[in-house]
């Protein structure tokens, strides 16, 4: 079975200050994938990255960046120089690989909070 | 914008009742996905439609059913409606270019049952 882990429920930060979501997850599969999303009040969900569980090398893009390190099933996402406008809840997701599909598991997400 | 969009916004439904959930997803997306986001906690799958045909189902009773239309619109139906499936009701399509493409989500429907 697959699961996904944010043990941050909550974290409160200063406009500019650089947050960093933890996830942990559990699968058994070697071909996964792995996702981050941004759930503002609105309630939709919003696609930021994708990681494939083949590709380790972590990446920047804009003020995101992500710690994929499949040793510790760890697939951490960083916001640099918080905004205002990054207050949400943040969801990381697993989807099997394969014939499998791609039903996304999701863990219990990170509500930010990002004060003026 | 991610081109999937859902009807109703909100709805309020008595305990018993049913109720029909839409969702329109992305021109050429044949893969949607309907998920259940209790208050306070991530989304659970489902089930998922391919071509008309389910292909996949989370752990949800049979009153739970869909129906997915050549137009790329979609329907989620839930029967005799409890207190518990107050939530948010969200869909998901995806592209057929791979299996593990990207899902983008609508904006979802409200559903509180009284």
């Amino acid at each position: 079975a697959q699961k996904v882990t944010q043990a941050q429920t909550e974290i409160s930060v200063v406009e500019k200050e650089d947050v960093t979501l933890d996830c942990v997850y559990e699968t058994r599969d070697t071909t996964y994938y792995l996702f981050w999303y941004k759930q503002p009040p609105s309630g939709e969900l919003v696609f930021l990255i994708r990681r494939n569980s083949f590709d380790e090398q972590n990446e920047i893009s804009g003020r995101y960046s992500w710690n994929f390190q499949k040793s510790t099933s760890s697939f951490n996402f960083t916001i640099t120089a918080s905004q205002v406008v990054d207050s949400a809840v943040y969801f990381c997701a697993l989807a099997r690989g394969g014939a499998a599909g791609n039903k996304l598991t999701f863990g219990g997400g990170t509500r930010v909070l990002v004060k003026p | 914008e991610t081109g999937v969009t859902q009807s109703p916004t909100h709805l309020i439904k008595t305990r018993g009742q049913q109720v029909t959930l839409r969702c329109s997803s992305q021109s050429g997306h044949n893969t949607v996905s309907w998920y259940q986001q209790a208050l306070g906690q991530g989304p659970q799958f489902i089930f998922q439609y391919y071509r008309e045909e389910e292909n996949g189902r989370g752990n949800f009773p049979p009153r739970f059913s869909g129906l997915q239309f050549p137009n790329y619109s979609s329907e989620l139906n839930v029967n005799a409606l409890e207190l518990d499936d107050s939530a948010l009701y969200l869909c998901a399509s995806r592209g057929d270019r791979a299996i593990q493409e990207t899902q983008y989500f609508g904006p979802g429907t409200r559903l509180l049952v009284l």
